[in-house]
């Protein structure tokens, strides 16, 4: 199936440890993101990547580092994880390279849910 | 960002056409007006965009007003599976960076 998947779509963890999303899309899109939706169910965008080069930043803590080993690939890698961080966290991608005047349909994958105890 | 007002929610029966509106006074010439919804337990999808004409796809219609102040999205006949949280979305001169409000929780009965 051609689809954005992302792994795992549970993940309960402790606070303080180290954890990892993965994302994949075999859409052969150019430009990945991560979002996050907090339990208020706001969904805003944490990170942007465009054929492996980060476009987007938004104010996130540096405890959230996302890597593209390449263009079909975004993980999101969280240090030092707080009760805050909990949330679902979803990747998206779209077709296009970023430029004012184009339109991106962003494609979500499923979510990952993430639980910081 | 630039912002949306939707109302929190909305009730349709099933195979009934339902109006979504928005209000977006704030958008600029080149903002496109986007709509997305998010089913229960999954990612948003996109339903449909639009910049100054009205648009049809398979999904829904966007009614965009000529000062495009306000735009209303259409679904001509609900399901049940129309059941979700609909968000209207303009980007404010990015459009590929979108910000979600709270959205429209749309239930269909029966």
């Amino acid at each position: 199936d051609t689809a954005v998947s992302q792994t795992p779509k549970y993940l309960v963890t402790q606070m303080g440890n180290d954890k990892s999303i993965k994302c994949e899309q075999n859409l052969g899109h150019d430009t990945m993101y991560w979002y996050k939706q907090d339990s208020k169910k706001f969904l805003k965008i944490m990170f942007s990547y465009n054929n492996k080069e980060l476009i987007i930043n938004e104010t996130v803590p540096n405890r959230f580092s996302p890597k593209s080993p390449d263009k079909a690939h975004l993980n999101l890698h969280i240090n030092s994880l707080e009760l805050g961080d909990s949330a679902v966290y979803f990747c998206a991608s779209s077709p296009q390279k970023l430029a004012a005047n184009s339109y991106n349909e962003q494609f979500f994958g499923p979510g990952t849910r993430l639980t910081v105890l | 960002d630039a912002k949306t007002t939707q109302p929190n929610s909305m009730e349709s029966n099933e195979e009934e056409p339902v109006h979504l509106p928005c209000n977006h006074s704030t958008i600029s010439g080149t903002d496109y007006i986007h709509w997305y919804r998010q089913l229960p337990s999954q990612g948003p999808e996109y339903v449909i965009h639009g910049l100054t004409s009205n648009v049809n796809n398979r999904m829904a219609s966007l009614a965009i007003a000529e000062d495009r102040k306000s735009s209303t999205l259409i679904l001509h006949r609900a399901t049940l599976r129309d059941a979700a949280v609909y968000y209207c979305i303009n980007s404010g001169g990015s459009n590929y960076k979108l910000t979600f409000g709270k959205g429209t929780l749309l239930t269909v009965n029966p």
